[in-house]
């Protein structure tokens, strides 16, 4: 049972360049989220899906683009990436149950913007 | 929507003290609170979870955290922590369908 499954974990690109980071769950999860790491900012959303499908935005929406076309992938995609998109990102699960979201996590794709 | 902010970025300890991580959150009727523990270049696991009931929560590895609604506070606390708890905590809240993370505690324990 993989759980969260990220690809790539590392990934360097040069400022304009086009890339999509890979979500995969095998838990039947309804939710997804992605969220970019930084230093001393903690965790903050950047969009998320409620349903296959379905997308929304987050917090930190804005230079990112995602899909929901299959229930067990969420795909985030960076159009033209610049250097305030270096991070760590994750990508998490959960099912709707009331209260309890408890998230299941991947272990995490670094992207470096040259 | 909801928030939290976590009073410490960083916590050293010795290895065998005891350890108290500090978490507020922003007054709400109800409030789901977590948390979260991440060790080095790993992703993030939950370590506990208030939903409702006895304001003392207990968690995976001698963690516990007590829910206190007067001071909107969900500290976090090991009685004695070892090498191996070195990392970084967060807090989190739901808010919706979704969860809201702290800045986030970097704890190193020492020898």
């Amino acid at each position: 049972n993989a759980g969260v499954t990220q690809t790539p974990k590392f990934r360097v690109l040069k400022t304009g360049q086009s890339m999509t980071l890979l979500c995969a769950q095998d838990m039947n999860h309804e939710y997804m989220y992605w969220y970019r790491q930084d230093p001393g900012m903690g965790l903050r959303l950047i969009h998320y899906s409620v349903g296959e499908g379905t997308t929304a935005k987050g917090e930190v929406p804005d230079g990112y683009n995602v899909s929901r076309l299959k229930k067990q992938n969420f795909l985030l995609g960076l159009e033209s990436a610049a250097p305030s998109q270096t991070s760590v990102y994750f990508c998490a699960s959960s099912y709707p149950t009331a209260g309890a979201n408890v998230l299941t996590f991947g272990a995490g794709s670094r992207l470096t913007v040259l | 929507a909801q928030s939290v902010t976590q009073l410490d970025s960083q916590v050293p300890v010795f290895e065998e003290a005891p350890v108290e991580l500090r978490c507020n959150y922003s007054s709400s009727v109800s409030v789901y609170l977590f948390w979260y523990v991440q060790y080095p270049n790993q992703g993030l696991q939950l370590l506990l979870k208030y939903l409702s009931g006895s304001t003392l929560v207990k968690g995976i590895n001698g963690f516990e955290a007590e829910f206190n609604k007067s001071q909107t506070s969900f500290h976090l606390r090991k009685p004695s922590v070892h090498i191996s708890d070195t990392a970084e905590y967060f807090c989190a809240v739901r808010n919706d369908y979704k969860l809201s993370f702290g800045a986030g505690t970097t704890v190193t324990v020492r020898a």
